[in-house]
């Protein structure tokens, strides 16, 4: 199957800092890819959709100046947590689209966050 | 919008039976539906899917039913090992965006 590299897989920073978490798609191109939050034996919730070349798509409630996302090729897009504070720790996970291959959807391995 | 609801939320069962999981979706646009397994720590993996013009589809120990009708579609794993043990997630393709199951959690108890 299709290769989503993620890093780091962990990261811990103080409160304060920014944190940047790439996403790279390895043997194909993705011209769409998602970013996720998980929380502790819950779901994948959604936050944002990023398109390459374009402005991402932003769920409710997300804030984009707080979470920036890049998607600057075809086979990386970035998640950039801005000032990060202790509420913004949790499971970070992206997804890449198989431009190739129809729907079939692709996860990273996950980058887990702790904001002291 | 699209609404996913699976069950049970925990499964347990013991090596070498097997386990049935179900997921419903409200929508009947939905034409594609994945199923992801995740460990702890680890992103989802993809590890079965089928399309909505599909009824079954089978992988070694693992299948997927579809019932477009009743709008429900069911992971099917027989002769369960303990390397099964994780938390599986059913999805629906809507629009351009998935929408997931909340996800259950399997034990296979040697």
């Amino acid at each position: 199957g299709a290769v989503v590299s993620q890093h780091p897989s962990r990261v811990i920073c103080k409160s304060g800092t920014s944190v940047k978490i790439e996403c790279r798609s390895l043997d194909f191109q993705a011209t769409t890819m998602f970013w996720y939050r998980q929380f502790p034996k819950q779901s994948l919730m959604l936050m944002a959709t990023s398109n390459e070349g374009s402005k991402a798509t932003y769920e409710q409630g997300v804030e984009k100046d707080k979470f920036l996302i890049n998607h600057a090729s075809l086979t990386l897009s970035t998640l950039t947590v801005t000032s990060a504070h202790p509420e913004d720790s949790s499971f970070y996970i992206c997804s890449a689209r198989d431009q190739g291959g129809g729907e079939k959807l692709f996860f990273g391995s996950g980058t887990q966050l702790s904001v002291l | 919008g699209e609404n996913v609801e699976q069950h049970p939320s925990t499964l347990s069962v013991q090596e070498g039976d097997s386990a049935v999981i179900k997921c419903t979706y409200s929508d009947s646009a939905s034409n594609y539906f994945p199923w992801y397994k995740q460990e702890l720590g680890k992103g989802p993996q993809l590890i079965i899917d089928i399309r909505s013009n599909v009824g079954e589809k089978k992988d070694q120990r693992i299948a997927v039913t579809l019932n477009k009708t009743a709008k429900h579609f069911s992971l099917h794993i027989t002769e369960t090992q303990p390397e099964d043990s994780a938390v599986y997630f059913c999805a629906a393709y809507y629009g351009q965006n998935f929408v997931f199951g909340p996800g259950t959690r399997l034990s296979v108890l040697p």
